[in-house]
């Protein structure tokens, strides 16, 4: 498989439900992402990891757990969720920004997975 | 903080038109500016990516420019076909604070 890949597709839950989403890149990227996009908001950046430690988490509620147990894999544990959650979650990896050989700061393209569409009951 | 709007917010042509999507951004210490394309329900597709040194990027019919100073990207699609059809995002990555900020989207529609 290429790319960035994520299951489930699509989940529906209740309100006092456990689950979790997985996200997989085979990008050899260092650094990966968990979006939110609700109808008509733009795209929230929710979590960045770093080569495995988490530099930014973006005031999100608790109920959303991330773990990242190696650059390749990215989850989202979910918990005690309620209906405004509901949302598409996107996954997304990059490379951390390097020094180039001109001296300049080098970024690469950010990737994003198909997203989870997550209905909360 | 930064912030990206982009104009308009929707937009319907006919088939072979050309056109142009504009991206705003407050702030100009940017790394780099990224478009990409989103169809309904699914993730986003990487377009075009222009490093904050750069002015322009070109793939097929596509070409983006980045003018850093006015806080300001525009995509040219040249020749435009239905399968176009989707809600075009620009994202910027600040180089202070923010990781990526994206803006709320063009949705095009292009009518055969």
């Amino acid at each position: 498989e290429t790319g960035v890949t994520q299951t489930p597709r699509h989940l529906v839950m209740g309100m006092t439900n456990k689950k979790s989403l997985k996200c997989e890149q085979h990008l050899g990227h260092n650094a990966m992402y968990w979006y939110k996009q609700s109808a008509k908001k733009p795209l929230e950046l929710m979590f960045v990891y770093n080569f495995k430690e988490q530099t930014e988490n973006n005031s999100v509620p608790s109920r959303f757990s991330p773990e990242c147990p190696n650059s390749s894999h990215l989850f989202l544990h979910l918990h005690t969720l309620q209906p405004e959650d509901s949302a598409l979650y996107l996954c997304a990896s990059s490379q951390t920004p390097w020094q180039g050989t001109s001296g300049r700061v080098q970024t690469s393209e950010q990737f994003f997975g198909p997203g989870t569409r997550l209905t909360v009951l | 903080k930064q912030e990206v709007t982009q104009i308009p917010a929707a937009l319907s042509v006919p088939e072979g038109e050309n056109l142009v999507l504009n991206c705003s951004f407050t702030d100009s210490a940017i790394y780099n500016l990224q478009w990409f394309r989103q169809d309904p329900g699914k993730g986003l597709t990487s377009l075009l990516l222009i490093q904050s040194s750069q002015r322009e990027q070109t793939s097929g019919r596509l070409n983006a420019s980045l003018d850093k100073s006015s806080g300001r990207s525009t995509l040219y699609i040249a020749a435009s076909q239905p399968g176009d059809s989707a809600t075009y995002l620009c994202a910027v990555r600040p180089i202070y604070g923010q990781n990526f900020v994206f803006g709320p989207g063009t949705r095009l529609s292009v009518l055969p």
